[in-house]
């Protein structure tokens, strides 16, 4: 079973940052949080991940709590582009075994 | 970075017949790959691990002989719908991680697979 919890859908106005939740309570010390999303009829895109630092890259941010029970990942710049789902997972590093949640289904609007 | 690929990108067949996807790992070798379906507005579901050079792991309500996994080599994982019914009808994505410590896990750009 997956071990997140998010919102089932979010809107955004294009241009602006995009804020999305995830509830991890049950995460382990070596287990990672990691960001993907699947663009429609797409295969999964990685995003981001990280351990209980915050992180960005050119795609996006990774806030994490101090606790690691929740996160956030944050599109700075939200484009239409950007509509997708976003699958929040959390998982071991170095197994490559993903079990999906039903992610948060992200709507830019123009 | 690292890419995936998937063959056929589309395909449609007759009740009854079979049907092989492959995904290829392009640029590295890897020794497990997964495969995962996705129904419409639904999430991946793992259907099963593949092992180079052994039998593949099938999670719990996936039946190993109707989807036959082969990973014959490092690069390469098929799996082949047998007796394709119209309820096979689904999206399937298949998935490889680098070998011994990679963080990411690659996806295929999957495989719409139209069961008539």
């Amino acid at each position: 079973d997956a071990k997140t919890t998010q919102p089932t859908s979010m809107d955004c106005a294009e241009g602006r940052a995009a804020n999305l939740p995830c509830n991890h309570s049950t995460i382990s010390g070596n287990e990672y949080v990691y960001w993907y999303r699947q663009i429609h009829s797409q295969g999964p895109q990685y995003i981001i991940h990280g351990l209980k630092n915050n992180e960005t890259n050119e795609m996006a941010s990774l806030i994490i709590t101090e606790d690691r029970k929740s996160s956030t990942l944050i599109l700075p710049h939200a484009t239409l582009r950007d509509t997708a789902v976003y699958y929040c997972i959390v998982r071991v590093d170095g197994d490559d075994k993903i079990i999906f949640g039903k992610g948060t289904r992200l709507h830019i609007l123009p | 970075g690292a890419v995936v690929s998937q063959h056929p990108s589309r395909v449609i067949c007759k009740s009854g017949t079979s049907v092989k996807i492959e995904c290829r790992s392009l640029d590295f070798q890897a020794t497990t790959m997964f495969w995962y379906r996705q129904f419409p507005k639904q999430s991946l579901m793992l259907m099963a691990t593949s092992n180079e050079g052994s039998k593949a792991t099938y999670e719990q309500g996936v039946e190993k002989d109707k989807f036959l996994i082969n990973h014959a080599s490092l690069t390469l994982s098929t799996l082949t719908v047998t007796s394709a019914h119209p309820e096979d009808s689904s999206f399937y994505i298949c998935s490889a991680g680098r070998n011994r410590g990679g963080k990411e896990a690659f996806f295929g750009q999957g495989t719409r697979l139209t069961v008539v």
